[in-house]
């Protein structure tokens, strides 16, 4: 199947402990990114990485640190997490020239305790 | 800066009804305006994208440039409609998709 994968898709642990996601496409995209949705359901961009550059760094925390080891794969890992931690988090690919065309995958939950 | 406004969080008809979901943007040049959707449960989606002037699943979004605005309808709401939408745009030279803060669509039977 072609799509965007992520895993864990389920993610439970406790506060102060660090964690990744990985996420993977073979849509041959160029540029990736991480989002979150909170509770309510509002959808941030955190990180997009095009072939392996990053390009967007939003305000978020230095706790959250991405890596692209190649054009198909952009992980997110985080350190010393903590409650507001707990959202939804979202990977995308989008092809070259179309970023308004994005493709999702199916959402890691992290619940932190 | 460019900025998306759905100013319902959450909109409720009946099945048959007419259905109409407002998105509201402001941005300084020629935005490209897209709906994305979210079933219960499932990945998020892109429904359409004004540039293609399509209907996809009987919605259909017109890019009101005069009032800012991409409000998506559908003449005949069904129950498989219900789901959370997602109003975004983005530049035609920008890095990022900005993404209204979504409405929550249920249509009961």
């Amino acid at each position: 199947d072609t799509a965007v994968s992520q895993t864990p898709k389920y993610l439970v642990t406790q506060m102060g402990n660090d964690k990744s996601i990985k996420c993977e496409q073979n849509l041959g995209h160029d540029t990736m990114y991480w989002y979150k949705q909170d509770s309510k359901k509002f959808l941030k961009i955190m990180f997009s990485y095009n072939n392996k550059e990053l390009i967007i760094n939003e305000t978020v925390p230095n706790r959250f640190s991405p890596k692209s080891p190649d054009k198909a794969h952009l992980n997110l890992h985080i350190n010393s997490l903590e409650l507001g931690d707990s959202a939804v988090y979202f990977c995308a690919s989008s092809p070259r020239g179309r970023l308004g065309e994005q493709f999702f995958g199916p959402g890691t939950r992290l619940t932190v305790l | 800066a460019q900025r998306v406004t759905q100013p319902e969080k959450l909109l409720s008809v009946f099945k048959g009804a007419p259905v109409e979901l407002k998105c509201n943007y402001s941005y300084s040049g020629s935005p490209e305006l897209f709906w994305y959707v979210q079933y219960s449960r499932q990945r998020l989606q892109l429904l359409l994208r004004h540039i293609s002037r399509e209907s996809i699943k009987g919605f259909t979004a017109d890019l009101n440039k005069g009032e800012t605005s991409f409000h998506l309808k559908k003449p005949f709401a069904q129950e498989e409609d219900s789901a959370m939408y997602y109003c975004a745009l983005s530049g035609p030279s920008g890095s990022r998709l900005t993404f209204g803060e979504g409405t929550q669509l249920t249509v009961n039977p």
